[in-house]
């Protein structure tokens, strides 16, 4: 079956540092990746859809300078969160989606966490 | 671009009771709109869909009904049990397929 992985699960930095999530597809060709963060609020907000070969396209509120993110392969993303605070905390999600299916279902990972002090 | 409101915001029943879960969007031009559930600790759950050329989808004891003239979804969860307990999202499309999501409905199911 189709499934999305997330690496780390948690992670905690202090304010001002940098960390680096990744995403994992398997089962299935991941040629489009979006990238949401849902607040401690529990609002999910949309942060950059990226898609194999194409530029990645960020919402508004969200830059590559802030989220730079990577899609290498049919398999893989990942997304940096460049110099951290507070308000960057919350549940980081990755959704994928194989684009030759129409209205296919988006299958998501569990999350990374982010914890910033 | 799209926007989605969901009300109400929290929901506490007896276990058995049916519950209503509202949610609106703004952009005509969505055909397609999933809906999630997320327990405490665990990954987004697909629970159901419908598209815009359908007025109503069953799922077991979930109901999807579909507005499209006035751009209006309402789920319909009925038996509920203490395993529905958590929070859901009905979610539409911005752009290509990437989701917009309402801001949730937390159900909690009381034995």
């Amino acid at each position: 079956g189709a499934l999305v992985y997330q690496y780390p699960r948690r992670t905690i930095c202090k304010s001002g540092t940098s960390m680096r999530m990744e995403c994992q597809a398997v089962g299935f060709q991941a040629t489009s990746v979006a990238w949401y963060r849902q607040s401690p609020q529990k609002t999910f907000e949309l942060i950059a859809l990226s898609t194999v070969n194409s530029a990645i396209k960020y919402e508004q509120n969200f830059t590559q300078e802030k989220f730079p993110i990577s899609h290498p392969n049919l398999s893989f993303s990942s997304m940096t969160v460049l110099n951290a605070y507070l308000e960057d905390r919350g549940l980081y999600l990755c959704g994928a989606r194989e684009v030759a299916l129409n209205y296919a279902e988006q299958f998501f990972g569990p999350g990374t966490r982010l914890t910033v002090l | 671009g799209e926007q989605v409101e969901q009300l109400p915001s929290s929901l506490i029943v007896q276990e058995g009771a049916s519950v209503l879960i509202n949610c609106s969007y703004t952009d005509s031009a969505s055909v397609y709109f999933p809906w999630y559930k997320q327990e405490p600790g665990k990954r987004l759950q697909f629970i159901i869909d419908i598209r815009s050329n359908m007025e109503r989808k069953q799922n077991q004891r979930l109901t999807l009904l579909f507005d499209k003239k006035t751009k209006h979804l309402s789920l319909h969860i009925t038996a509920t049990q203490p395993g529905d307990s958590a929070i859901y999202f009905c979610s539409a499309p911005s752009g290509s397929w990437q989701l917009i999501f309402g801001s949730g409905t937390q159900l909690t199911v009381m034995p």
